[in-house]
């Protein structure tokens, strides 16, 4: 069974623009998550779907902006980058929102300068 | 805020000996604690969980200890093993789902 993807792995932005990452869950897992990790910080959480639907949802401003479609890939938007934008950001998918069976992505690097 | 605190950045152990791993938290209404291992350029991967109503879960080398009352877990390794060098992420889950990890500690275990 494939894991979860992420694409892509690195990207590099400038200032102003805006990113869109894309996450595929593990084949027939409904819940996706995304997190940001940047060093110090550990991983934040951003916000989980579940069919489709945003059920929880961490504290980053509203730049950040995500959702999930009916084969339950995911997307991450994130406009007007700031600089401390600068990390890795993980999906991870489970079967239910159970979160002890999530299984992680390798992650997508975004630089932004 | 940071509600799961992992206070020590980085461990240095040599091998065969054991590795403790620490980890605070603040929220009482977390119920479930996680420990996720990361090595670099691949995505966390879960390693051992505890449940509140428990105060030790064991499996093979990994044990993880609770101390509800101190609001305090620990993961130990025992023996060590290079392989075991990487970030080692403390996470926690209160009954709402809500999902908190801690900044990780970087664990380095030397031949």
């Amino acid at each position: 069974k494939a894991g979860v993807t992420q694409t892509p792995r690195y990207l590099i932005k400038t200032r102003g623009q805006q990113v869109t990452l894309s996450c595929s869950p593990i084949s027939g897992h409904r819940s996706v998550s995304w997190y940001q990790q940047t060093p110090g910080q550990g991983l934040q959480f951003l916000f989980e779907y579940f069919s489709e639907t945003q059920r929880n949802k961490g504290n980053f401003p509203g730049r950040f902006s995500g959702r999930q479609f009916s084969n339950s890939r995911s997307e991450m938007n994130v406009s007007t980058l700031e600089l401390g934008d600068s990390a890795l950001y993980l999906c991870a998918s489970s079967a239910t929102p159970i979160y002890n069976e999530q299984f992680f992505g390798p992650g997508t690097r975004l630089t932004v300068l | 805020d940071q509600q799961v605190k992992q206070n020590s950045p980085s461990l240095s152990v040599q091998e065969g000996r054991i590795s403790i791993l620490n980890c605070d938290y603040t929220n009482s209404m977390f119920d479930y604690f996680l420990w996720y291992k990361k090595y670099p350029a691949e995505g966390p991967t879960f390693l051992i969980s505890i449940s509140s109503i428990k105060d030790k879960n064991e499996d093979g080398r990994f044990t993880v200890f609770l101390n509800k009352s101190a609001k305090h877990l620990s993961l130990h390794i025992v023996p060590s093993q290079p392989g075991d060098s990487a970030v080692y992420f403390c996470a926690a889950r209160s009954n709402n789902n809500d999902m908190r990890f801690g900044a990780g500690t970087r664990l380095t275990v030397k031949p």
